[in-house]
């Protein structure tokens, strides 16, 4: 059972373009959604995070935008840059004690071109 | 803080050896997590320990698989007689206790390649 859909699969946007990764939940008790960055060969590395509580948290260029009543979010990166080139991951899980697992989405291959 | 360490961070095995990996977390974080990734896929969750105690077990850890955490520190990941399916790249991450207890901080991964 997949609990988070994550769409595009791949992804190739120019050099300065806005790049949007969307995924989507299905387990109501989430509620902590971060986003990784993995590059080839290296383990994922936490790029952003945000809790239902708040629609948008924005980190220098990303962005995370978030809708509970349609339980979906997303990742926006802005300028984005060849060094942005790499696999992006979002995830969900409940901060419940006992629960604290991260469920994972497929992941977004993301190459940005010149 | 010199992050999540992981050893070895190849292996290549024949079918039905055994191996055994190994995971320092960052110092004081008291929960430890195993993860599994194949190519392609995003990782999934094994098994996850709160100190020496090992909370919570995924149905993909087979009897095959055992993971232990002993005094807290560092953990192992004991594969026994591993098959073909169970090459993939495995992720030890830690986490904090805390207010930052949500943040999850992942190793480079060992990646186990079964022959």
């Amino acid at each position: 059972q997949q609990q988070v859909k994550q769409s595009p699969q791949s992804l190739i946007v120019q050099k300065g373009g806005i790049s949007i990764i969307n995924c989507a939940y299905e387990n109501t008790a989430f509620d902590y959604f971060p986003w990784y960055q993995q590059f080839p060969g290296k383990g994922p590395a936490l790029l952003i995070a945000i809790r239902p509580d708040v629609s948008e948290k924005k980190e220098g260029r990303f962005t995370i935008s978030f809708n509970k009543s349609a339980k979906q979010f997303s990742l926006h990166i802005m300028d984005s840059q060849p060094g942005d080139s790499a696999t992006y991951f979002c995830a969900a899980r409940s901060t419940n004690f006992g629960n604290e697992k991260l469920t994972f989405g497929t992941g977004t291959r993301l190459t940005i071109i010149p | 803080d010199t992050g999540v360490s992981q050893n070895p961070r190849h292996k290549i095995t024949k079918r039905g050896q055994n191996v055994t990996f190994r995971c320092d977390p960052i110092s004081e974080h008291n929960r430890l997590y195993w993860y599994r990734q194949t190519l392609g896929q995003g990782p999934e969750f094994l098994t996850y320990f709160q100190n020496e105690a090992q909370l919570e077990k995924s149905r993909l850890l087979s009897d095959r698989f055992s993971a232990e955490r002993p005094k807290g520190s560092f953990s192992t990941l004991e594969i026994q007689r591993t098959e073909q399916g169970d090459s993939a790249m495995y992720l030890c991450a830690s986490s904090p206790r805390g207010g930052t207890g949500n943040t999850i901080y992942f190793g480079e991964g060992s990646w186990l390649t079964v022959v």
